[in-house]
């Protein structure tokens, strides 16, 4: 089955300064890529995602890259604000034909100091 | 996206009983999963609820432990059986639905259910 690798696992930033959150997976034919962010006591909430036919997709401050070759993607964010502390998780989904579940990382946790 | 409601939200039980965790969804949708989120972890599948059918499983779950219900495609439940202090978790079911404005489904989480076993 897909393994999924996320690093760092803990991640101290200032605010305003960037954080990058990167994953690799292992089944090339994967291509369905989302990052989910899921505060203290909260469900995960899905922050955004990329798919297979694309290399970068950017939602205001976040941003995801894939690179297929390597297979790894990663998530950045800009310009961090207090409210972006949480946990982050990256998952993989594989193509249709298969099972279509998600095979989720093992987590960052981002803290943005004030 | 889909609107996804879970009873109870949280319970305290005894070791040996039995726990049934509803979900509801806004509106009907294909696929159903069922994930437990131990304290401080990832998320690991449970199972995926058939509608019509039974639960296929993963690795590690089986039906006598966490038998699940999908009687339609709004609704499913999950049992977490005869249970024991390992099982205190947060269980949380999830949908794979569209959202407004695009073309591709995407996967939504319910608040979850909160579990203690003592």
């Amino acid at each position: 089955g897909e393994n999924v690798e996320q690093h760092p696992s803990t991640l101290s930033v200032q605010e305003g300064d960037s954080a990058v959150i990167k994953c690799t997976y292992s089944d090339s034919a994967s291509n369905y890529f989302p990052w989910y962010k899921q505060e203290l006591g909260k469900r995960p909430q899905l922050i955004i995602d990329i798919r297979s036919n694309v290399g970068e997709k950017k939602d205001q401050r976040i941003a995801v890259t894939l690179n297929k070759t390597a297979k790894h993607f990663s998530l950045h964010i800009t310009e961090t604000q207090p409210e972006d502390s949480a946990v982050y998780f990256c998952a993989v989904r594989p193509p249709p034909g298969s099972a279509r579940q998600l095979t989720f990382g093992s987590g960052t946790q981002l803290t943005v100091l004030p | 996206s889909a609107v996804i409601s879970q009873k109870p939200s949280r319970d305290i039980c005894q070791r040996g009983t039995s726990l049934t965790i509803q979900c509801q969804v806004d509106s009907q949708v294909t696929m159903m999963f069922w994930y437990r989120q131990q304290p401080g972890q990832s998320l690991t599948l449970i199972a995926t609820a058939n509608q019509g059918s039974e639960a296929t499983y993963e690795s590690g779950f089986v039906i006598d432990k966490f038998p699940i219900s999908r009687p339609n495609l709004t609704f499913s439940t999950l049992t977490v059986s005869n249970m024991s202090p390992e099982d205190s978790s947060i269980y949380l079911c999830s949908v794979e639905g569209r959202a407004s404005g695009t073309l591709y489904n995407e996967q939504f989480f319910g608040p979850g259910t909160r579990l203690t076993v003592l």
